[in-house]
């Protein structure tokens, strides 16, 4: 069973241009998180969606970022006119249920590292 | 608020015991998570706990919860050079799903 995919793996940007991460769950997982690590510090929450709806996006940046969890295929963050404070490594996060079971734990990706020129 | 807290260092000799300390602030917390993170590397999953459990062991890992204090402990036993890592401690947001928050991360040095 393969694990949660990410990609790109690494991925580099100019300032202004759009980046778009993709992240493939857990197969049978239809819970995703997205979490955010700037350098030397914890996983800041970022959004959760299921399968085509955002339940929570209380942790993304009002204006630029976006997700979706389409019916067919990955989970998509996309950040547009990136700065370069946007640097940082983007994790997501596969589970198959969300309410307070054991069968909640999250598994997470190997991540994408942004970098902004 | 929701805020887990961990102390940003910790450096053992190899063979010790290691024990890395967290305190969060939801009591209503269900799970609560420890993770490894390697360099350049995502989460493993180490081990979790549910909330009405006061201990949990696993092969060299051992966890402890205080829930009066909400304080969380894991004990690494018998600790080796691949053990250093960034080790997480993660609670889960009560608002009904699973979102997760975490600590800072601490950081394990082991040293022959």
């Amino acid at each position: 069973n393969a694990g949660v995919m990410q990609n790109p793996r690494h991925l580099v940007r100019r300032r202004g241009q759009e980046a778009r991460l993709r992240c493939s769950p857990m197969k049978g997982h239809s819970h995703v998180y997205w979490y955010r690590q700037l350098p030397e510090e914890g996983l800041k929450f970022m959004v959760y969606l299921q399968k085509e709806n955002i339940i929570d996006e209380s942790g993304m940046p009002k204006e630029r970022f976006s997700a979706e969890f389409p019916k067919e295929g990955p989970s998509i963050l996309r950040i547009q006119q990136v700065v370069r404070g946007d640097s940082a490594a983007y994790f997501c996060a596969s589970s198959p249920t969300s309410g307070g079971r054991s069968t909640d734990t999250q598994y997470f990706g190997p991540g994408t590292r942004l970098t902004v020129l | 608020g929701e805020d887990v807290e961990q102390s940003l260092f910790l450096s053992v000799r190899e063979g010790d015991s290691s024990v890395i300390n967290c305190t969060y602030t939801d009591s209503s917390s269900t799970y609560l998570y420890w993770y490894k993170q390697e360099p350049g590397a995502g989460l493993q999953l180490l081990t979790y706990i549910f909330s009405n459990m006061d201990m949990k062991q696993d092969q060299r890992l051992t966890v402890l919860l205080n829930k009066k204090d909400k304080h969380l402990s894991l004990r690494i036993a018998d600790t080796q050079t691949g053990d250093s890592a960034i080790y997480f401690c993660a609670e889960t947001f009560s608002g009904g799903y699973n979102k997760l928050i975490f600590g800072a991360g601490t950081r394990l040095a082991v040293h022959p």
